[in-house]
């Protein structure tokens, strides 16, 4: 089975400063992909991030970056220099056998950031 | 065009109601989803069209039927609905089931039934 697990409910961060959101998965596939998303207020999901369970470097796209520590099965967000325009609900997502599965994509509870001005 | 487009944005319906939420996409996804999502709960599966055939079905009511005519659409057709439906609809395509591009999700339906 497939799980995801997000221990924070809410994060406060002050703005310009880093945030780090926790994530940790359990799977027993060896190929799996896992994904960080945003969800605003308006409701859209938001691609940010994404890690192979192969890949040797940790993902990392602009202001995201994903702290992978595969031994562990964790995979952190760290988003760099807070803005007041981050505050939203954050999805870990997993998705197993990402080469040829045919399982969907498993999603955390999510953690509510809020940054304060 | 790299976009998921759900119609309506919003939608209020009675229980003897019927309705449906549209959903396309123009990426040459084949793969599509609906899941359904309630307050500060993570999204929850509901079904998965795979090469415009039904693929996984989550034990979902009878009350909501899905609909794939083509590759580039989806449709939930929503009949006799209860109040506690009521959540927030995403549809979201990939290019398969397991392809590590993962999915594009749209904006969303926020359905409302009274």
């Amino acid at each position: 089975a497939q799980k995801i697990t997000q221990t924070q409910p809410g994060m406060f961060v002050q703005e310009k400063e880093a945030v780090t959101l926790d994530c940790t998965y359990d799977t027993s596939d060896p190929s799996y992909g896992l994904f960080w998303y945003k969800q605003p207020s308006s409701g859209e999901m938001i691609f940010l991030i994404y890690q192979g369970s192969y890949d040797q470097q940790n993902a990392t796209e602009g202001r995201y970056s994903l702290n992978f520590q595969k031994a562990r099965k964790s995979a952190n967000l760290v988003i760099s220099a807070s803005q007041l325009g981050d505050s939203a609900m954050y999805f870990c997502s997993l998705l197993p056998r990402i080469y040829g599965g045919n399982t969907p994509l498993v999603f955390g509870k999510g953690t509510r950031l809020s940054v304060i001005a | 065009d790299t976009e998921v487009t759900q119609t309506p944005k919003h939608l209020v319906m009675g229980m003897t109601n019927k309705k449906s939420l549209k959903c396309e996409q123009h990426m040459g996804h084949r793969a599509m989803y609906w899941y359904k999502q309630k307050a500060k709960k993570p999204p929850e599966l509901m079904f998965v069209y795979s090469y415009e055939k039904l693929s996984i079905n989550e034990s979902v009511p009878s009350r909501f039927s899905p609909e794939c005519p083509n590759s580039s659409l989806l449709n939930l057709h929503l009949h006799a609905l209860q109040p506690e439906d009521s959540a927030l609809y995403l549809c979201a395509s990939s290019q398969d089931v397991g392809h590590l591009n993962g999915y594009t999700f749209g904006s969303g339906t926020r359905l409302t039934v009274v």
